[in-house]
């Protein structure tokens, strides 16, 4: 089956300095979704990227999609406080598939 | 954001209780799934539903039944539940994806907190 790997699983930073999450899969994806989950609240959809070395943007937050489909990442620049939270990519093994699977999160605390 | 509400937010039952989480939707959306959130585990589906049909169902225990009437609302039944059912379930749902095409973002409820002891 489809495995995801979600690192890190922590990330303490400094409020103002950057922060990146990176997920791998074991196999092609057709698309990548990735939350956003604050303390205590439910997951939150920030983008999907569906293009081979797709890169979008909000902001702070840079999504990218890598060249063979197999990995992505998340990065914000200067963290706020407002960053804090756990973020989660969703990984889908066939286009229109409802086969997903969710990375284990990374938790984001950020130091004001 | 009201645009799926779950009830209730927190539930405690005893091992030989019967109950039923409730979902409903006010987005317009065809599909609705059920997650369950544990700690230090990742979120895992347990059930989709696309118009109404069940289309995925991910090796759950029977203990778990899924029931959708319509496409805005979606129950969880629960009974003989286990201690290590303990954890926080979501609701879901999306447009269902268009044939071939892809996913559509999911919109999550608040969760419901279950306790079995």
């Amino acid at each position: 089956g489809q495995q995801v790997m979600q690192i890190p699983q922590y990330q303490h930073v400094q409020e103002g300095e950057d922060f990146t999450t990176y997920c791998n899969s074991s196999t092609t994806l057709s698309n990548i979704q990735w939350y956003k989950q604050r303390p205590g609240g439910h997951p939150v959809f920030l983008i999907q990227l569906v293009k081979s070395g797709e890169v979008k943007k909000q902001k702070r937050l840079t999504f990218q999609f890598g060249e063979a489909k197999k990995n992505s990442s998340l990065h914000i620049t200067a963290t706020q406080t407002t960053d804090v939270g756990t973020y989660f990519c969703l990984t889908y093994s066939g286009a229109g598939s409802y086969q997903l699977t969710f990375g284990k999160g990374t938790k984001l605390s950020v130091i004001p | 954001e009201t645009g799926v509400t779950q009830t209730p937010r927190h539930l405690v039952m005893g091992m030989t209780n019967k109950k039923s989480l409730k979902c409903e939707q006010h987005l317009g959306h065809n599909a609705m799934y059920w997650y369950k959130q544990s700690a230090k585990k990742p979120l895992e589906l347990m059930f989709v539903y696309s118009l109404e049909e069940r289309v995925e169902n991910n090796s759950v225990p029977s203990r778990f039944s899924p029931e959708c009437p319509n496409s805005s609302h979606l129950f969880l039944h629960l009974h003989t539940l286990q201690p290590e059912d303990s954890a926080l379930y979501l609701c879901a749902s999306s447009q269902v994806r268009l044939a071939g095409g892809y996913n559509y973002e999911q919109y999550f409820g608040p969760g419901t907190r279950l306790t079995v002891t």
